[in-house]
């Protein structure tokens, strides 16, 4: 079965601070691999998304930035927080359309990353 | 206009009680619909799909109208632990060339507290 692993769980970092956000897939080959963050009270917003190992396609701007060094590795990059970076960060995976085929696939998302930018 | 839009809530009902969420999207090439519960400080989780003929799962049935681009969640006999944020869920639209990149887009939520 596939297993999606987000780390870490929690994490408080000084403004100015690099941050860096690992997922890993498992059990699946090229997955769709997504970034979203949640703030307070407000809903999901699609940071990054990737159909490839290298590919990388960006939703807003911002200084943060994402990579995919391997085909079930998804890392969330920042060179320096701001405060508004505070929130939830969730990692999610889909399967490639190609291998979904007709069958309606939702995400499956990791267990998120709780970021204070302080 | 919001890509997913849904009820603002937040409910509150009783044990027992029927509760019925309403979401609309704007796109109409939409194509993969879905409803997601995320509890508190949660990830969200896939509560079920959405499919053209209505489908049920136990106590919840999703209904979908293509023609007035609107998705419905029904909940019966509530339970204290249905309370949640319940997520509306649609695809994109599919990139140039006839691919897809899978990305979907999420409304806002609904609070639901179901109290004894």
């Amino acid at each position: 079965s596939q297993t999606i692993h987000q780390w870490p769980a929690t994490l408080v970092q000084p403004v100015g601070s690099p941050l860096s956000l690992e997922c890993t897939v498992e059990g699946t080959s090229n997955p769709n691999l997504y970034w979203y963050r949640q703030a307070a009270g407000r809903g999901l917003q699609l940071l990054f998304y990737s159909v490839g190992i290298g590919q990388i396609s960006s939703e807003v701007p911002q200084n943060l930035s994402a990579s995919r060094p391997q085909d079930r590795q998804f890392i969330l990059s920042s060179k320096k927080l701001l405060l508004s970076d505070s929130g939830f960060y969730l990692c999610a995976w889909r399967l490639h359309p190609r291998d979904r085929g007709i069958t309606n696939y939702g995400y499956t998302f990791g267990s998120g990353t709780r970021l204070t930018v302080v | 206009r919001k890509e997913v839009e849904q009820d603002p809530g937040p409910f509150n009902v009783p044990e027992g009680a029927t509760v019925a969420f309403n979401c609309t999207y704007s796109n109409s090439a939409s194509q993969s619909f879905f409803w997601y519960r995320q509890d508190c400080r949660k990830e969200p989780k896939l509560l079920m799909s959405v499919y053209s003929s209505g489908n049920e799962d136990g106590r919840f049935t999703a209904q979908l109208n293509r023609a007035s681009q609107y998705i419905s969640l029904l909940i019966r006999d509530s339970k204290l632990s249905d309370s949640a944020t319940y997520l509306c869920v649609v695809n994109a639209i599919p990139g140039a060339g006839g691919t897809s990149y899978g990305k979907l887009t999420f409304g806002q939520g609904t609070i639901l507290t179901v109290h004894p």
